[in-house]
């Protein structure tokens, strides 16, 4: 078991609302990223933050937003939830930028249904 | 852009046999590769990493190749067991980016029966 937790585990939300996930990264980690899985597909990444500031961002709209605090938990934040936005989030925690070698950790992710 | 791709959605072995994974990406070489056990409702476990000058690494019963001329990377379990049943992801980290995106293959759903 890696040190990232996710909350909620499950979440039903219906089209158009907003929701909110929460990730908790490992102890000493400063950096989150977060991934959206459909079923039956490999991970996508949608944004990286660092020391509280987006570092990096894959392709997703604007509508998925973040956000990191200053004891480097994080939040991903969706607005006019779609059907296509049913999936596992993932959130990925590890330290510095990871832009070489550094080993991202992966929480147990939330499941988000949008009906 | 970049792809990963993993040929086979499921691979199905009797336990003791090798199973071997393939992936495969499809435009340039990745600075490096990594190897991702998922396990069902939850998330990605690293495995190995793999870096584009190494031929070849080993952990334990894993091993991992990288062929940068058939643009692939092969993931060996030997002596399988059927605890090893799970999700098999291959990820490509992007070298000369600032952050640390990894863009996953489908995966393959491996099951070793008793």
């Amino acid at each position: 078991e890696t040190g990232v937790t996710q909350s909620p585990t499950h979440l039903i939300k219906t089209r158009g609302q907003q929701v909110t996930l929460r990730c908790s990264s490992q102890s000493g980690h400063n950096t989150v990223s977060w991934y959206q899985q459909a079923l039956g597909q490999g991970p996508q990444f949608i944004f990286q933050y660092y020391r509280e500031e987006e570092n990096g961002r894959g392709n997703f709209p604007p509508r998925f937003s973040g956000l990191q605090f200053p004891n480097y938990s994080s939040e991903l934040n969706v607005n006019a939830l779609e059907l296509d936005d049913s999936a596992l989030y993932l959130c990925a925690s590890s330290f510095g930028l990871a832009g070489v070698l550094n080993e991202q950790y992966f929480g147990p992710g939330t499941r988000l249904t949008v009906t | 852009s970049q792809k990963i791709e993993q040929n086979s959605e499921a691979l199905n072995i009797q336990e003791g046999k090798t199973a071997t994974l393939t992936c495969n990406y499809t435009n340039y070489s990745p600075a490096y590769l990594q190897w991702y056990r998922q396990d069902p409702g939850r998330g990605p476990v690293f495995l190995l990493l793999i870096r584009e000058n190494e031929k070849e690494k080993r952990k334990e019963r894993l091993k991992v190749t990288f062929d940068t001329t058939l643009k692939q990377s092969l993931f060996h379990i030997t002596a399988s067991q059927p605890a090893d049943s799970a999700t098999y992801l291959c990820a490509e980290r992007e070298g000369g980016t600032s952050y640390g995106k990894l863009t996953f293959g489908q995966g393959t759903i491996l099951t070793v029966h008793p």
